[in-house]
């Protein structure tokens, strides 16, 4: 079936620093990829998302290319902030799973100053 | 749109109650799902419909469990009789295909 790796963390960073976090997925036929971001004490909210092969998502400075030869969606941000301290999930829905969306384990990233 | 409305924000119960945990999609969006999310087992998914219908239930835990869609706006969770275990947050999402999910802002349980 379908299913979603990514790095699972936590992941700490300074302020300013580079951020990549890694997403690998299986899926058959042509699955849409999303990344979804769950701060503190709130519900998981959609970051960015691409529907196919070589899209690039972006939102918030934050990006990530369909890379559909390496089944690979990795997020990354040039710069990160305090405020970007955060659980990170990558998804993917359609493939064999249809409408229902596959969730990576996620990620925590916590920033400091 | 006001998003996905989730109701109660907080709950907090007493073993062998009964709990009923509400969701009001988004207008237009045709399936909607339960989550629940806890430190242990992290996001787990326990029931979808799609146009009111069940489709996969396959991840409620028990008999305990059970959801309603009556129509298009309204669904919920019921677990009775309530247990420690049942301890969580509980997401519910709205979607329409291959858009991504809209979750609501989650009820979080505690079962006294």
């Amino acid at each position: 079936g379908d299913s979603v790796t990514q790095m699972e963390g936590p992941v700490t960073l300074s302020e300013e620093a580079f951020l990549t976090i890694n997403c690998t997925y299986t899926a058959t036929g042509y699955p849409s990829l999303f990344w979804y971001v769950q701060y503190p004490g709130e519900g998981l909210q959609l970051l960015l998302k691409a529907t196919k092969a070589d899209d690039k998502g972006s939102n918030k400075g934050f990006e990530a290319t369909y890379r559909k030869e390496t089944t690979s969606f990795h997020l990354e941000k040039g710069s990160v902030q305090v405020s970007d301290s955060a659980v990170y999930f990558c998804a993917l829905s359609g493939g064999t799973s249809y409408d229902k969306v596959i969730f990576g384990p996620g990620t925590s990233l916590s920033v400091i100053p | 749109d006001a998003g996905v409305i989730q109701s109660p924000r907080h709950e907090v119960t007493e073993m062998g109650q009964e709990v009923t945990l509400r969701c009001k999609p988004i207008s237009g969006h045709n399936s909607l799902f339960w989550y629940r999310q806890t430190m242990m087992r992290g996001l787990e998914l326990l029931i979808y419909f799609n146009n009111n219908v069940p489709i996969d239930d396959s991840g409620m835990p028990e008999d305990r469990f059970s959801a309603k869609m009556p129509n298009a706006s309204f669904s919920t969770l019921k677990i009775q009789p309530s247990e420690p275990r049942d301890s969580a947050v509980y997401f519910c999402a709205s979607s329409l295909p291959a858009y991504g999910y809209t979750f609501g802002s989650g009820t979080r349980l505690t079962v006294v």
